[in-house]
This record gives C-alpha cells, structure tokens and sequence, in this order.
C-alpha cells in the first residue's frame, strides 16, 4: 500500500522557467508534508514543509501547495536553476508518528 | 562533524554474511531513524529511537535486522546472514524532539550483497 504516489518519474525543464513536482496521498491522517532533495551519492536534504492547517507555504524560489481536498500537493520552483537538478521526495508524516512515508522520488532535471 | 556521519559509505559482502553499518547523528538529536532505499523505490522506515525510550522496530522487515543505541548517541544497524535483497543503500537521520519532525540524513552506506 503506497501511501504517497509521486506518479511522474521525471521531469526536464528549460533554466529560468517554472518547475512543478506533484504528490498524492491517501492517508487522511497526514498532518504534515516534507519535500527533500537528494543529489547522487549524497543523503537527502531537507527543503520545505507545510502543515496541515496550511494551503501555502513559500521559501525563496521554493512554494509548497496543499489540496487536503484531493489529497494532493505541490512543488513549485521559480526560476528553475540548473544547479536545482536534483531527485525530490515527498513525504508525509501522522501526527504522534515518527517516521515519515516517502515517495518513490521524482528526478528533476534544468537544462541550461 | 555538523552533520549525521555514517560508516563506511560503501559495503560488499557475501551472501549469509553478517555486517554492522554505523550512524553517528547530529550532536543534541535525541531522535535517530534508519531508512533504506532499494533500487527504484522511495525511502522506507526501518527503525527509530528517541531518548531513553523503547526503539520503535515496526519497519524491520525480518528478525535478521537489529539496531541498538548506545548512551543515546552512536547507532549500528546490523544484518544477519545476508540476502541479495537486502542490497540498498541504508539511511541514518536524526532530529531535535521539538516541533515539528524534520529530519536530517546522513550520505547512506550502499550495502551489495553478492
């Protein structure tokens, strides 16, 4: 059972315009969402969170968007930068859990 | 180190060998998980401590997977008698116990079992 589906595997952009990563979940428990960034041969980094009690939250070239509706958020980065190109995971954490469920992980790729 | 630190980075073994993988978390986390990453797949939870409490060991998925933490700080993960499917890349985090559960991860030891 996946609990968090990031459906597309991949995505290219050209630098400088919008890049939008997507994720789905089904447990209607999730009260929080995390978004890492993972380069090759390294551990994931952490990039943006939203609560639940949220639709919004913006970082710099970083916004998450939360649906709690259709159980759906996202990523959006502007401008798109090729240093961006990255693999980035959703992940969802239930209040009084400790573990986060993550995403297969979508491979993000800014072309110059 | 400022990060989570984890040793070694890489791992060969031979199948039904056994091998201890080591995280050393960020200094003040009293929380530290493990997660593994097999080919093609997301991040999945292993095991988590925090403080002096009982390890929640739900994600372990065989009697052949232990951890331990020791004086609340250091951790091993060991894998008994090795299978080729437990060849993944291991995951060490940590986090501060205090709002909101962000967790910082260490570089990973890619363990081949062959």
């Amino acid at each position: 059972d996946q609990q968090v589906k990031q459906n597309s595997p991949s995505l290219s952009v050209q630098e400088g315009r919008i890049s939008i990563l997507n994720c789905d979940y089904t447990n209607s428990m999730f009260d929080y969402f995390l978004w890492y960034k993972k380069y090759p041969a390294e551990g994931p980094t952490f990039l943006i969170s939203i609560s639940s009690i949220k639709d919004k939250n913006e970082d710099g070239r970083f916004t998450v968007f939360l649906n709690k509706s259709a159980k759906h958020l996202s990523l959006h980065i502007v401008p798109s930068q090729p240093g961006d190109s990255a693999v980035y995971f959703c992940a969802g954490n239930r209040g009084g859990s400790e573990k986060l469920v993550f995403g297969k992980g979508m491979k993000l790729t800014v072309n110059p | 180190g400022a990060g989570v630190s984890q040793s070694p980075s890489n791992k060969v073994t031979e199948k039904g060998k056994d091998v201890e993988l080591r995280c050393d978390p960020i200094s003040g986390h009293t929380a530290l998980y493990w997660y593994r990453q097999s080919l093609g797949q997301g991040l999945e939870f292993l095991i988590y401590f925090q403080g002096n409490s009982a390890p929640d060991k739900s994600g372990l998925p065989s009697d052949r997977f232990s951890a331990e933490r020791t004086g609340g700080s250091v951790s091993t993960l060991t894998i008994q008698r090795t299978q080729q499917e437990d060849s993944a890349v291991y995951l060490c985090a940590s986090s501060v116990r205090v709002g909101k559960n962000i967790q910082y991860f260490g570089a990973g030891t890619r363990l081949s079992v062959l």
